[in-house]
């Protein structure tokens, strides 16, 4: 059983670089989030997605941007690479919005912008 | 806005002690309350969840009942492994599609 599938697993990028974090999902859940996770600070919400052709701002956007073509991909592009993106981010998807429902996280992306 | 709160980290416990690991939240309406845990190098998985008041979630031996009235939703197992050892985290959500997380307890398990 897939789930939610990330790539890379692990990546270094130079200050200025750009680059797309992978994000696939099997379970045709309509419904996947980015998060980055800093240390000692929990998770934030980067973006999310409703449905195909709809994504929405997060806590913290800013130096992302998102698309959803299809059900099953999320990816996430940093444009320009700062010293302050460097943090896991994990890609999760759920099935509906109600409230209980289960949402399923991917393995995680260590990202390092030196 | 919605918030949740837990104790800091690390916990340290000797195996088959018991385990509490406190939350604590803030909502205006009646949330859904989750545990996930992270095990080293791993993504997030659902430990246990209480969608509505007085409800016990349960799952591999850890419980945590949903008490309205001190809005809180407190992880507890009777005797813990040194395989339980990982991050925990309690989150809520409230009827939109987002879920708050809580920054996260480390806990360790010494042999």
């Amino acid at each position: 059983n897939a789930g939610v599938t990330q790539t890379p697993k692990f990546r270094i990028l130079k200050i200025g670089q750009s680059m797309t974090l992978q994000c696939a999902q099997d379970m045709n859940h309509n419904y996947m989030y980015w998060y980055r996770q800093d240390p000692g600070m929990g998770l934030k919400l980067i973006y999310y997605s409703v449905g195909a052709g709809i994504t929405d701002k997060g806590e913290v956007p800013n130096g992302y941007n998102v698309s959803r073509s299809t059900t099953e991909d999320f990816p996430l592009r940093l444009e320009l690479a700062a010293p302050s993106q460097t943090s896991v981010y994990f890609c999760a998807s759920s099935y509906q919005a109600r409230a209980g429902n289960t949402i399923y996280f991917g393995e995680g992306s260590w990202l390092t912008v030196v | 806005g919605d918030s949740v709160t837990q104790m800091e980290g690390p916990v340290t416990l000797s195996e088959e002690a018991f385990l509490t690991i406190n939350c604590t939240y803030t909502a205006t309406g009646y949330p859904s309350l989750f545990w996930y845990v992270q095990y080293p190098g791993e993504g997030l998985q659902l430990l246990l969840k209480a969608t509505k008041a007085d409800d016990k979630g349960s799952n591999k031996g850890f419980e945590a009942t949903y008490r309205k009235e001190t809005t809180s939703f407190h992880l507890e197992k009777g005797s813990v492994q040194v395989s339980d050892s990982a991050v925990y985290f309690c989150a809520l959500s409230e009827g939109d599609d987002k879920i708050i997380f809580g920054k996260g307890t480390r806990l360790h398990i010494l042999p």
